[in-house]
């Protein structure tokens, strides 16, 4: 049984650059939620994704976009990067009956020079 | 607000010996709190959770405990062990699918 898959592992940017990071759900997940984690942080809340729209978002600026597919698998867009936005961006998938249980991919770490 | 405070964010003990961790939350948070473990270059795995119609739970070496009243849950890692070492993120739910997070403690064993 597969796990949270996410893709690429690492990637290094420069400012003003876009990037895409894509997450696979855990088999029989249907929503995904996505979130940044600082270094020597907790993870931070971006949105989450279910039925292929935004259910819900945290506190981060439009930058951050996303989309979920039809198969669930969903990819998180930023615009316009910031040094700032360097972090380890983790996916996250879980049921609606066990919604609050979340499962985590190992994340794509995310480098901004 | 909408936070979760964690303390200690560093935690070193022998092993063999006990291990806990606490969190507080503010009002608005839902009835579930969870605990994870990250380990280096993973993501943060589910160990344990709780709900607030319950007030300690226990799974082998691992018991979180909650007290409503005071809004702070604790975990406890007894007979702690080397692969034990970890960073370990509290965590509750606020409007229902914002999940977050305490900003972790880092966990050592010393064999």
């Amino acid at each position: 049984d597969a796990g949270v898959t996410q893709s690429p592992t690492h990637l290094i940017k420069t400012r003003g650059q876009q990037v895409t990071l894509r997450c696979s759900p855990k088999s029989g997940h249907d929503t995904v939620s996505w979130y940044q984690q600082a270094l020597g942080q907790g993870p931070q809340f971006i949105f989450q994704y279910y039925e292929e729209e935004e259910r819900q978002r945290g506190n981060f600026p439009d930058r951050f976009s996303g989309h979920q597919f039809p198969n669930y698998s969903s990819e998180l867009n930023v615009n316009a990067l910031l040094l700032g936005d360097s972090a380890l961006y983790l996916c996250a998938s879980s049921f609606p009956s066990t919604d609050e249980k979340l499962f985590f991919g190992s994340g794509t770490q995310l480098s901004v020079l | 607000g909408e936070n979760v405070e964690q303390h200690p964010s560093t935690l070193s003990v022998q092993e063999g010996d006990s291990a806990v961790i606490k969190c507080t939350y503010s009002d608005s948070a839902s009835n579930y709190f969870p605990w994870y473990k990250q380990e280096l270059g993973k993501g943060p795995q589910l160990i344990i959770d709780i709900r607030s119609n319950v007030g300690e739970k226990k799974d082998q070496r691992i018991a979180v405990t909650l007290n409503k009243t005071a809004k702070h849950f604790s975990l406890h890692i007894t007979e702690t062990q080397p692969e034990d070492s970890a960073v370990y993120f509290c965590a509750a739910t606020y409007n229902n699918n914002d999940m977050r997070f305490g900003a972790g403690t880092r966990l050592t064993v010393k064999p």
